[in-house]
């Protein structure tokens, strides 16, 4: 039974293209996040959301557009996919005050 | 701001070894401090956790951490490395506000027989 399960694992696409990646959490967590992982393993916070609300949104490019439906659902819509967006995008979980933070298995990002 | 620095990008040891993975930090405020592993090709698991109450932290696995508020430290180790100890380790710090974790670069950890 996953607690933070994103869907698709891997995820290999032209440059220009649009892609999204979805993100579920059964932890009854109120907050959830989508971290970067680059070519270096260094990971970085792109955005959180707390009760479906835009918390951090750390000067990422607008090509990225974060979608919390509900709060157990946080997606990542990306336009205009370019060679750097090339990465492994984790979503995370946690309860609110506590940045203890269960993470998915991570979507790995190709742009050719 | 607050900040983690892992010293050693990849640390090699023989199994049955004594594990020592260096983490530094910075905070303005008291910290809340983890250690995450992460296995190839799979999400970030939590080892650990430091958040004010005893100092000497044990996390599965066999690992453990010693918060040092004089060395701002909070080094990972484990007394017998296993092969499958061989992973990334990252250490962690909670932002000023507790909203979101800094991470430092990594730490590979490589384990001969």
């Amino acid at each position: 039974d996953t607690a933070v399960s994103q869907t698709p694992k891997y995820l290999v696409t032209q440059m220009g293209n649009d892609k999204s990646i979805k993100c579920e959490q059964n932890l009854g967590h109120d907050t959830m996040y989508w971290y970067k992982q680059d070519s270096k393993k260094f990971l970085k916070i792109m955005f959180s959301y707390n009760n479906k609300e835009l918390i951090i949104n750390e000067t990422v490019p607008n090509r990225f557009s974060p979608k919390s439906p509900d709060k157990a659902h946080l997606n990542l819509h990306i336009n205009s996919l370019e060679l750097g967006d090339s990465a492994v995008y984790f979503c995370a979980s946690s309860q609110q005050g506590n940045t203890e933070a269960f993470f998915g298995q991570g979507t790995r990002l190709t742009v050719v | 701001a607050q900040s983690v620095t892992q010293l050693g990008s990849h640390v090699s040891v023989s199994e049955g070894a004594l594990v020592l993975l260096r983490c530094n930090y910075s905070s303005s405020v008291p910290p809340y401090l983890f250690w995450y592993v992460q296995y190839p090709n799979q999400g970030l698991q939590l080892l650990l956790k430091y958040t004010s109450a005893a100092t000497l932290v044990k996390g599965i696995n066999g690992f453990e951490a010693e918060f040092k508020k004089s060395e701002t430290s909070f080094h990972l180790t484990k007394p017998s490395a296993h092969m499958s100890d061989a992973a990334e380790y990252f250490c962690a710090v909670s932002d000023e506000s507790f909203q979101k974790l800094v991470f430092g670069t990594g730490t590979r950890l490589l384990v001969s027989p």
